[in-house]
């Protein structure tokens, strides 16, 4: 079975441009997370889809940011204009939809560099 | 403060224990997690232990809780260098999200 995959692994930018990062989560997981991890600090909390539906976002740091999930299948989550401070590591993780100790399994993330 | 505190960095020799601790501020977190992330790799879940729980053993793997003092640490028993890596402690909030420290980098000299 396939994990949860991110694409692309790395991403260079400059200040100003649009970025978008993908996760595919592990089929059938409705449970769909977005983390961020800025210059080895905390990995903090992003936003929360359950099937296609934003249950949580929280922790989403502006309006620069854009999470989707349409179908409910992949999730993007898109950056513009990007700044310097976005710059940092983004896991995705998903999870079965249930009992509050489900295993959330993460991907390799992305890591996005703004210049 | 940050609500999951860990030191930063810990180097032990092969075959010593390492004790990786975090502290953290939300006493409602039911579940408290230990995950560990590889280089270019992903976070890979340890273990976890359950908040009414005080000790936890898996393999090498030790997990001591302490509610009273919101204090967490994990034990690796026999470290060997393939345990080199990140670790995070982690506690799930009630609104199902995890809520990270910084992580422990941890070394093991050959």
């Amino acid at each position: 079975e396939a994990g949860v995959t991110q694409f692309p692994s790395h991403s260079v930018i400059e200040k100003g441009q649009t970025v978008t990062l993908r996760c595919d989560p592990i089929s059938g997981h409705d449970n769909l997370y977005w983390y961020r991890r800025v210059m080895g600090k905390e990995i903090k909390f992003l936003l929360h889809f359950v099937k296609e539906s934003k249950q949580d976002e929280s922790g989403m740091p502006n309006n620069r940011f854009l999470a989707e999930r349409t179908g409910g299948t992949y999730s993007t989550l898109k950056v513009q204009p990007a700044e310097l401070e976005d710059s940092g590591v983004y896991f995705c993780a998903s999870s079965h939809l249930g009992q509050e100790n489900t295993e959330a399994f993460f991907g390799q993330g992305t890591r996005l560099t703004v210049v | 403060g940050e609500d999951v505190e860990q030191s930063l960095f810990l180097s032990v020799r092969e075959g010593d224990s390492s004790v990786i601790n975090c502290t953290y501020t939300d006493s409602s977190s039911t579940y408290l997690y230990w995950y560990k992330q590889e280089p270019g790799a992903g976070l890979q879940l340890l273990t976890y232990i359950f908040s009414n729980m005080d000790m936890k053993q898996d393999q090498r793997l030790t997990v001591l809780l302490n509610k009273k003092d919101k204090h967490l640490s994990l034990r690796i028993a026999d470290t060997q260098t393939g345990d080199s890596a990140i670790y995070f402690c982690a506690g799930l909030t009630g609104r199902r999200a995890l809520t990270f420290g910084s992580g422990t980098r941890l070394q093991v000299q050959p």
